[in-house]
């Protein structure tokens, strides 16, 4: 089955700067590679998502890249604020039925 | 934020009782999902139901019995919990296509097993 690995676990960055985090995942059959964002105490929320026929998507401060040839997916956030403190959680497409494998998540925190 | 909605929202329980989590979708969705979402772990996936049927179950413990009478509701029934089952419990629901689709989360419930 699918497995999905996510980088860092933890990141800090100062307001204003960007924020990268990496995922690798195993099945080559995946087409489906949503973010989410979970605030504390709230529900993940989907922030972007790509598919396997396009390499890159933008949505304002936020972009995704897509490497299919080495399996794995980034998310960028540019010129980030204190709201973008958040669990950011990766996930793959597995299997069927819509099934979705999440990456562990990573906590980022945006500090003034 | 009310197209999944869950309840109750939080939960305290005993080892010996019997409680149950209901979810309701109001997006016309035809597929529902459980997740357990644990301090440190990815979300775990413990079923899957397609158009009322399940489809997965990913070796959860019997103490755990989902049910989804209709497209629009699921439920998942507890009882015997251990206090490692103490974590937040999120609903889901998709539109299955052809390729992968979005899922939409509830707000979870939170349950403390002592």
């Amino acid at each position: 089955g699918e497995n999905v690995e996510q980088h860092p676990s933890t990141l800090s960055v100062q307001e204003g700067d960007s924020a990268v985090i990496k995922c690798t995942y195993s099945d080559s059959a995946s087409n489906y590679f949503p973010w989410y964002k979970q605030e504390l105490g709230k529900r993940p929320q989907l922030i972007i998502d790509i598919r396997s026929n396009v390499g890159e998507k933008k949505d304002q401060r936020i972009a995704v890249t897509l490497n299919k040839t080495a399996k794995h997916f980034s998310l960028h956030i540019t010129e980030t604020q204190p709201e973008d403190s958040a669990v950011y959680f990766c996930a793959a497409e597995a299997d069927s039925w819509g099934k979705l494998q999440f990456g562990a998540g990573t906590q980022v925190v945006v500090t003034p | 934020e009310t197209g999944v909605t869950q309840t109750p929202r939080h939960l305290v329980m005993g080892m010996t009782n019997k409680k149950s989590l209901k979810c309701e979708q109001h997006l016309g969705h035809n597929a529902m999902y459980w997740y357990k979402q644990s301090a440190k772990k990815p979300l775990e996936l413990m079923f899957v139901y397609s158009l009322e049927e399940r489809v997965e179950n990913n070796s959860v413990p019997s103490r755990f019995s989902p049910e989804c009478p209709n497209s629009s509701h699921l439920f998942l029934h507890l009882h015997t919990l251990q206090p490692e089952d103490s974590a937040l419990y999120l609903c889901a629901s998709s539109q299955l296509g052809p390729s992968g689709e979005t899922q939409y989360f509830g707000p979870g419930t939170r349950l403390l097993v002592l």
